[in-house]
């Protein structure tokens, strides 16, 4: 089965400074790769995800990237704020009906 | 749209109890519907895809007849824990797909706002 590393588990950054999460997968089958964040005690919320047939996408401070042939794709938070502490998760999953396979989540903690 | 909810938002049971949470699809239609389980600190760990009209299917190590789960109409599943005991407290998620055409894709999985169940 799909197999998600995410690293790295922590992650301090100076509001401001960028932060940058990266995945690796395991089945190269695998077209779908979310990233999810979530607050202590709350739902996982989608905040980007991208399609195999794209190499980036760009919602405003936030951006994924990936790369097939190496099979990894990262999450690039720019202009950190405090707002954005939480831990982010990354997944992958194949086809309308795969199961998501979550990454082991990296706690970014953004200090003013 | 795309919204998802459970209930309830937390339970606290006696051990030997059984416990029954809902899922939700609140403005799509969700021919699937996954259950997850969350230790503190740790990942999302998938626990069955439950099917509208059909048997859910339970991942490895997954207690099909510990973990009951329903999905009888295209808007709700529920999860009954049952016989509860103090190693299955954890936090219950649930998601949806949206597979009434809603959304442009189906492979987006909304999420519940989850169940923290104790059991004391």
């Amino acid at each position: 089965g799909e197999n998600v590393e995410q690293h790295p588990s922590t992650l301090s950054v100076q509001e401001g400074d960028s932060a940058v999460i990266k995945c690796t997968y395991s089945d190269s089958a695998s077209n779908y790769f979310p990233w999810y964040k979530q607050e202590l005690g709350k739902r996982p919320q989608l905040i980007i995800d991208i399609r195999s047939n794209v190499g980036e996408k760009k919602d405003q401070r936030i951006a994924v990237t990936l790369n097939k042939t190496a099979k990894h794709f990262s999450l690039h938070i720019t202009e950190t704020q405090p707002e954005d502490s939480a831990v982010y998760f990354c997944a992958a999953s194949k086809g309308s009906w795969g199961k998501l396979q979550f990454g082991a989540g990296t706690q970014v903690v953004v200090t003013p | 749209g795309a919204v998802v909810s459970q209930h309830p938002s937390w339970v606290i049971c006696k051990s030997g109890t059984s416990v029954k949470i809902e899922c939700r699809s609140l403005d799509f239609q969700a021919t699937t519907m996954f259950w997850y389980r969350q230790f503190p600190k740790q990942s999302l760990m998938l626990m069955a895809t439950s099917n509208e009209g059909s048997k859910a299917t339970y991942e490895q190590g997954v207690e099909k007849d510990k973990f009951l789960i329903n999905h009888a109409s295209l808007t709700l599943s529920t999860l009954t824990v049952t016989s509860a005991h103090p190693e299955d407290s954890s936090f219950y998620i649930c998601s949806a797909r949206d597979t009434s055409g809603g959304h442009l894709f189906t492979d987006t999985q909304y999420f519940g706002p989850g169940t923290r169940l104790t059991v004391l």
